[in-house]
Parts: C-alpha cells; sequence; structure tokens
C-alpha cells in the first residue's frame, strides 16, 4: 500500500474549519484515500473515502488533488469533540493481497480549543 | 450503521493465564474480520485477519500459537491471548468491513488489556 505523510499534530478553533492534509505521492492508480479518526481509547471512526473526485457527507468533505499525490480533510465547523487522531490511509478497494487491509500511520493529533 | 460489539472493555489478568475477547457483528454477517493492537501513544498494528471457517492469516511477527484467533460464525471473532504476560498489556480492537456499501470499515470499541 500506499505510504501516506501527515503533520504530527494540529490546532483549530471552535466554530472554524479544520483542514488536515494528507500526502501520498506513491499511490496506485486503484487505491483510495480513506480517513479515519480516533478519539482517546475508542475504535477508530470511518469518515469519508475518495478515489479521484471530491467527495462530502455529514461529517467532512475530501478534496484530493488533480494528480491524486495529496488530499485535504475539511472539517467545515469543528467542535470540540473533534479532537481525535485523524488517519489517511490508501488501499485498493479490490482485489489484491493487500483488500481489506488498513495500514495506520502515526495519523495527526488534532486539538479542537474554545 | 453497521455495528462491531467487542467484549469486555477492559479486563485484567495475572501472568501465565489466557484471556479472551469477542468481537460480534451486529445485523449483519462479517465473513473476514480484523484484530489490531495499539501500545499507549502508538498507532494501530494489524495483528491477523480472521476468516470464517478457516485459518486466520497472520501478519508477519505476530504469533499465532499465541494469539488463538476462532471465527466459527459469520458474526462472531474471538481473540485468546494465551499466557499473557506483561508486554501483552495493550488495546485490542477488532474491525469488519461495512456491509452498507460506504467502502469503509466498522472498528469495536477496543478492549484494554492489562496483564500483572
Amino acid at each position: 500500500d500506499a505510504k501516506t505523510t501527515q503533520p504530527t499534530s494540529m490546532d483549530c478553533a471552535e466554530g472554524r474549519a479544520a483542514n488536515l492534509p494528507c500526502n501520498h505521492s506513491t499511490i496506485s492508480g486503484n487505491e483510495y484515500v480513506y480517513w479515519y479518526r480516533q478519539i482517546h481509547s475508542q475504535g477508530p471512526q470511518y469518515i469519508i473515502h475518495g478515489l479521484k473526485n471530491n467527495e462530502t457527507n455529514e461529517m467532512a468533505s475530501l478534496i484530493i488533488t488533480e494528480d491524486r499525490k495529496s488530499s485535504t480533510l475539511i472539517l467545515p465547523h469543528a467542535t470540540l469533540r473533534d479532537t481525535a487522531v485523524y488517519y489517511c490511509i490508501v488501499r485498493p478497494n479490490a482485489g489484491g493481497t493487500s483488500y481489506g487491509k488498513l495500514t495506520f500511520g502515526q495519523g495527526t493529533i488534532l486539538t479542537v480549543h474554545p | 450503521g453497521a455495528v462491531v460489539s467487542q467484549h469486555p472493555s477492559w479486563v485484567i489478568c495475572k501472568s501465565g493465564t489466557s484471556v479472551k475477547i469477542e468481537c460480534r457483528s451486529l445485523d449483519f454477517q462479517a465473513t473476514t474480520m480484523f484484530w489490531y493492537r495499539q501500545f499507549p501513544k502508538q498507532s494501530l498494528m494489524l495483528m491477523a485477519t480472521s476468516n470464517e471457517g478457516s485459518k486466520a492469516t497472520y501478519e508477519q511477527g505476530v504469533e499465532k500459537d499465541k494469539f488463538l484467533i476462532n471465527h466459527a460464525s459469520l458474526t462472531l471473532s474471538t481473540l485468546t491471548v494465551t499466557s499473557a504476560h506483561p508486554e501483552d498489556s495493550s488495546f485490542y480492537i477488532c474491525s469488519a468491513r461495512d456491509p452498507t456499501g460506504s467502502g469503509g470499515y466498522t472498528f469495536g470499541s477496543g478492549t484494554r488489556l492489562t496483564v500483572v
């Protein structure tokens, strides 16, 4: 699976947008970009995923660059409860020996402050 | 959405004893489940892939005789830590593919194992 690079930590003011970047310059054509978050001492929570088009759901937006080498997760109005570790993962969506496996990097610790 | 229930949420055991952790998919069937381990201030590491009706597939460096995985039904996978030692103390998490078609994975709430 392609390796991802994320900043170690970020801060965001409550109510403002949180923009979390991720570099995945070695991503393959069949690999999707997934975002999960983990609140302290809980299991990870799925946020969003995409292939090449920008995606939006009730939790967040995902912006993928045209060359697919990087992406940004956007939490439009961050709240204190969004404080968590955010993981950017790339993996194929079907087939191959890597199918189904999620390889977690160190992620970004997002702290939302009042 | 799809829910994966993990039990117990925490357990303390003595060195040398065995501990069983259960992972259940609620109202959906999971032919494949995944077991992760997470040490303090570290990321999740995949330990093994649990396959219903067949042997689990272990990641490199994970002792299959120490971490016994059983996936006897389409809704239940168990991880047994045998002859536990303090270095096995960790946060164990299971997951299954979300059946709703979102492409994501649903995780259990995790089990905090402390071996004393």
